[in-house]
């Protein structure tokens, strides 16, 4: 059974940073691209960034560029989300997703992000 | 870069079937697109993944009551023999090179 699990979600200050997690199981880690996904409260989706299989390729949203950056630990099973530079518009719940062939197809619970003074 | 169009609502009743649409934009009428539904206070889940043709894919454990069908630039879901748990948001979602979109959603109300 896929199983993504994200952590370190919290309260953050205007311009501080935070680095999420997410412990993959059930497949074949290092096979699949990840992709990173988050939801304003009462907004819809909004696809963040995301990450070849191999790590040598890497791709963001422009309302993120140059502030997050994804990185992955295929020894570990683990997709990381570092967030510098912080504002109160990245408040949302974060989303790690599995990517199929092209498509997502498989997301964890999510972990909250607020960004607030 | 593809654009993905979807009303914002749609409503049916109890027992009866729905057909939700999402529209690509321009020059982006043969892209695959996928299908994901969200229920109140829950994560995503991946309904199925739909190609221009009208050939899908329904993701592990999606009961056959969820279908999709293809016309042009438009993708549907449709949901036969609606219940309770069904109503929920529902995005469609392509990619391309070195990018993924949402729609904006469709909120489903069963009646």
């Amino acid at each position: 059974e896929v199983q993504l699990v994200e952590s370190g979600g919290g309260l953050v200050q205007p311009g501080g940073s935070l680095r999420l997690s997410c412990a993959a199981s059930g497949f074949t880690f290092s096979s699949y691209a990840m992709s990173w996904v988050r939801q304003a409260p009462g907004k819809g989706l909004e696809w963040v960034s995301g990450i070849s299989n191999s790590d040598d390729s890497t791709y963001y949203a422009d309302s993120v560029k140059g502030r997050f950056t994804i990185s992955r630990d295929n020894s570990k099973n683990t997709l990381y989300l570092q967030m510098n530079s912080l504002r109160a518009e990245d408040t949302a719940v974060y989303y790690c997703a599995k990517v199929g062939g092209y498509e997502i197809d498989y997301w964890g619970q999510g972990t909250l992000v607020t960004v607030s003074s | 870069q593809p654009v993905l169009t979807q009303s914002s609502s749609a409503s049916a009743s109890l027992g009866s079937s729905v057909k939700l649409t999402c529209t690509l934009s321009s020059g982006h009428s043969s892209y695959i697109i996928a299908w994901h539904q969200q229920q109140p206070g829950k994560a995503p889940r991946y309904l199925m993944k739909l190609e221009g043709s009208g050939n899908y894919n329904r993701g592990s454990g999606v009961p056959d009551r969820f279908s999709g069908s293809s016309s042009g630039a438009d993708r549907y879901l449709t949901i036969s023999n609606l219940q309770s748990e069904d109503e929920a948001d529902y995005y469609c979602e392509t990619w391309d090179s070195n990018f993924w979109v949402f729609g904006g959603g469709t909120k489903l109300t069963v009646l």
